[in-house]
């Protein structure tokens, strides 16, 4: 069984660009959770994507957008980049359908903007 | 915003001896989990308890929860210095999960 995995590990982009951030779930888990997480703080969660669609949202506004593909992976897009969305942006897969809500993380993407 | 806020937020003990971490909560809760997390990396998932649950052990981890107060406990025994981390509690709400703002542990060796 493999685990979460995330792309790019790092990535650094100037305020106003565009960025997409990849999410592999653990075989077998339909559901993908995504948070930010701001240095020194709790994960914020963004949203969650169950069987490709959208699941719930946190306080985000609309350029913070996402996909799940057939394959239960998925992607992050942050549109007109600002400052504060410098952290590190973690994904979580579970397999929802057996009700076990323990979520796997992956080890993250850290982001900063210029 | 946070759901969760732990207390303390920074601690500091020998090895050997036990850490207690707290948890408060705003909400009525589905459960209630408890993560790890080194050097700003993923977050290792630790322990589960539903709300209907009172107490919960794993290893060397205990945790309680106090619906009527709102509030959960993690207890680590004999604490090692590979202990040392971020602990987050995270409430459950139907697959919406809020994560608190954390407890930065450190275990001298």
């Amino acid at each position: 069984e493999t685990g979460v995995t995330q792309s790019p590990t790092h990535l650094i982009k100037t305020r106003g660009q565009q960025v997409t951030l990849r999410c592999s779930s653990q075989s077998g888990h339909n559901t993908v959770s995504w948070y930010q997480q701001a240095l020194g703080q709790g994960p914020q969660f963004i949203f969650q994507y169950y069987r490709e669609e959208e699941n719930g949202r946190g306080n985000f506004p609309p350029r913070f957008s996402g996909l799940q593909f057939p394959n239960y992976s998925s992607e992050l897009n942050v549109n007109a980049l600002e400052l504060d969305d410098s952290a590190l942006y973690l994904c979580a897969s579970s397999p929802r359908d057996r009700e076990q809500e323990t979520q796997y993380f992956g080890p993250g993407t850290r982001l900063l903007v210029l | 915003s946070q759901q969760g806020e732990e207390d303390p937020q920074a601690l500091s003990i020998q090895e050997g001896e036990n850490a207690t971490m707290n948890c408060s909560y705003k909400t009525s809760i589905n459960n209630l989990q408890w993560y790890r997390q080194n050097s700003g990396r993923g977050l290792v998932h630790l322990i589960l308890i539903r709300s209907n649950e009172r107490e919960k052990h794993s290893g060397r981890l205990r945790v309680t929860l106090d619906t009527s107060k709102k509030s959960s406990s993690l207890l680590i025994t004999a604490s090692r210095a590979a202990d040392t981390a971020s602990y987050f509690c995270a409430t459950d709400v139907y697959q919406k999960v809020t994560f608190g703002t954390g407890t930065k542990l450190q275990v001298i060796p």
